[in-house]
């Protein structure tokens, strides 16, 4: 059974990077068959698509955040990354990793990610 | 960018009776390429239905899902005390993916 975990910091402040990391359990992120996401939810409010990555290393970002978003991979430990540049009160949300295999199939928990002085 | 759509926001029925919840596309969603979710409080979402009708793994028989082009539907047969939920549309035919704004299925 496929397992999600992110981690990192619960706090950033403002104008610095945010930087997550999800760990994947009973599957390889290597194995080319499925993507790899992030995905975002504002307290209180719906869900958006941050980016995705395969194993090959190509990414694919929402374009409402394009410029701030790197999301990379380490097939070694088995982890996919994001960071998050440059972030401002709005960026505060819980953030999910996901196994993208077309939909969503399997989620990690969520981190809440608060960005405060 | 595809807008999603979905009505009602809210959903007030008891136990028992059929939910149709409904997910409009601002353009049509390549291969049917829509997904549904369903989601707790405190908790991640859970796929519920792929390619606009196929039920993901392990989810029960009552929850079904049609439509094709812009209009999508989730029908939940006979809701059950658990399924009481906010549930997300999400296509993922183009990019970027979109999700829709939720609706939440509340006891009545």
């Amino acid at each position: 059974q496929l397992q999600m975990q992110e981690s990192g910091p619960g706090l950033v402040k403002p104008s610095e990077t945010l930087s997550l990391t999800c760990t994947v359990s009973g599957g390889s992120i290597g194995s080319g068959s499925s993507y790899w996401g992030w995905i975002r939810q504002p307290p209180g409010k719906g869900l958006e698509w941050i980016g995705s990555i395969y194993y090959s290393g190509s990414t694919y970002y929402n374009p409402s955040l394009k410029s701030r978003v790197t999301i990379s991979g380490d097939t070694s430990k088995n982890q996919f990354s994001l960071k998050l540049s440059s972030v401002t009160a709005a960026d505060t949300a819980v953030y999910y990793c996901a196994r993208v295999s077309g939909p969503m199939d399997y989620w990690g928990q969520g981190t809440l990610v608060t960005v405060s002085s | 960018e595809i807008v999603l759509t979905q009505s009602p926001g809210t959903l007030s029925l008891s136990p028992g009776e059929r939910a149709t919840l409904s997910c409009r596309a601002s353009q049509s969603v390549s291969s049917n390429y829509l997904a549904w979710y369903q989601q707790k409080p405190g908790q991640a979402p859970r796929l519920l239905i792929y390619g606009a009708s196929s039920r993901a793994t392990g989810i029960p028989d009552r929850f079904s899902g049609s439509g094709s082009g812009t209009d999508f539907t989730l029908t939940i047969s006979r809701l059950e005390p658990e399924d009481f939920a906010v549930y997300y549309c999400q296509q993922y035919g183009s990019s970027p993916r979109t999700f829709g704004q939720g609706t939440k299925v509340e006891i009545k």
